[in-house]
């Protein structure tokens, strides 16, 4: 384990529905992440959050919305999902500003939108 | 933008044998660049770190070299096991931007006895 918890692993959305990923972290660790991993492609960064503050948001669309309520957890608020969305997400944190530190990353969700 | 291209979609090897993958990018040169396996269906996992001022860097039976004038990062494994077997991904990180990754595809080594 990595000290990066992500749930669900697995997720089938219809496209209209709404549904959440959660992603939480007691590494103490003060930056975290989203990242998209779609087959046969690199993985894509899509958020960063720095002590609690959005620093980055890399050109994602709106139905993608995350939060960070704390430092420990993080969320991605999915709504009205093209099936094209369908990846893998990853979650990670790190030490981020003042340093770097490698990055530990969750196991991920599958993500399928029908 | 930047780019980033590791020099095979796959590698297959023989057990004891030393694996070399490439990692080249273009435009800026990284503050780091940091190598990671990943294994089918679970997350990226961090292996080693090289620094722009340092050549090479040791951890065990991993080797990583890093040229900033070829642009050019070599990861090697030597006396590899089939449980080496796995995608290597290679990620760039800015100075101005700490934190932030930018990934290479990576490559699938297959490691066979």
């Amino acid at each position: 384990e990595t000290g990066v918890t992500q749930t669900p692993r697995h997720l089938v959305m219809g496209m209209t529905n709404k549904k959440s990923l959660k992603c939480e972290q007691h590494l103490g660790h003060n930056a975290m992440y989203w990242y998209k991993q779609s087959a046969k492609k690199p993985l894509e960064l899509m958020f960063v959050y720095s002590l609690e503050e959005r620093v980055e948001n890399n050109s994602v669309p709106s139905r993608f919305s995350p939060e960070c309520p704390n430092s420990s957890h993080l969320f991605l608020h999915l709504h009205t999902l093209q099936p094209e969305d369908s990846a893998l997400y990853l979650c990670a944190s790190s030490q981020g500003a003042g340093g770097f530190t490698e990055a530990f990353f969750g196991q991920g969700t599958r993500l399928t939108v029908v | 933008s930047q780019k980033i291209e590791q020099n095979s979609e796959a590698l297959n090897i023989q057990e004891g044998k030393t694996a070399t993958l490439t990692c080249n990018y273009t435009n800026y040169s990284p503050a780091y660049l940091q190598w990671y396996r990943q294994d089918p269906g679970r997350g990226p996992v961090f292996l080693l770190l090289i620094r722009e001022n340092e050549k090479e860097k040791r951890k065990e039976r991993l080797k990583v070299t890093f040229d900033t004038t070829l642009k050019q990062s070599l990861f090697h494994i030597t006396a590899s096991q089939p449980a080496d077997s796995a995608t290597y991904l290679c990620a760039l990180e800015r100075g101005s931007t700490l934190g932030r990754l930018y990934f290479g595809r990576g490559t699938q080594l297959t490691v066979w006895p």
